[in-house]
């Protein structure tokens, strides 16, 4: 299967860091790695991309694995704003290949 | 610099009509995507344009469904003889040349009656 594999759900605390986790085993050597992240009812929002060495920028931290088949999503200190669905993206040239994501539940 | 619009953000059709969705990408970009979403799944891409011309659409289904990117104006996704199962969201993205970030637009939720 070409999507890479996420957790259905996560939960964290508000203001704590959160660790999303995604498998990418048939990566290839020039895939990159995207994460978007989407909100009830709005369009996928970019957070973040990456194709080998750890990325980070305001919004999040992206570390790849060595191997690159898999790679963790960082938000440092998550807000209730934050709570969203998380994609992991296999992006292959433009095609950006979408699994069913990571429901983040943020608890106050 | 306005974002990616789309229009309209709700669009109800009985069966058998045509469903015409615009799309108007961030001010530079040449590039657009288009991807639908059903409920509680990820996005599945449809076709990717640029200016006047269709670079692939092997996520579009053969028949009924067509997009274009002219040079002037928004791109349009056409969809005739709307059935119950195009019921979905419509999202539209875009990116400057030579760049792997998408931007996404609010979507256009239709719905088929």
């Amino acid at each position: 299967d070409a999507k890479t594999t996420q957790p259905n759900s996560m939960e964290s605390n508000e203001e704590e860091p959160v660790h999303l986790p995604c498998n990418h085993s048939t990566i290839s050597g020039t895939d990159y790695i995207h994460w978007y992240r989407q909100l009830p009812s709005q369009g996928p929002e970019y957070v973040i991309h990456g194709l080998t060495s750890n990325v980070n920028n305001r919004m999040a931290s992206l570390a790849i694995a060595e191997d690159r088949k898999s790679s963790t999503l960082i938000l440092h200190r998550a807000t209730l704003r934050d709570a969203a669905v998380y994609y992991c993206i296999k992006a292959s040239n433009y095609q950006l290949i979408w699994g069913a994501g990571t429901k983040l539940i943020i608890k106050p | 610099n306005a974002g990616v619009m789309q229009n309209p953000r709700h669009l109800v059709r009985r069966r058998g009509q045509e469903a015409r969705l615009r799309c108007s990408p961030m001010k530079g970009h040449s590039h657009v995507y288009w991807y639908r979403q059903l409920p509680e799944e990820g996005l599945k891409f449809m076709v990717y344009l640029q200016k006047e011309n269709i670079i692939d659409e092997s996520g579009m289904p053969k028949e009924r469904f067509s997009a274009e990117f002219p040079k002037e104006g928004p791109s349009i996704l056409r969809i005739q003889q709307v059935v119950r199962g195009d019921s979905a969201a419509y999202f539209c993205a875009s990116s400057p040349p030579s760049d792997r970030g998408q931007f996404f637009g609010p979507g256009t939720r239709l719905t088929v009656l």
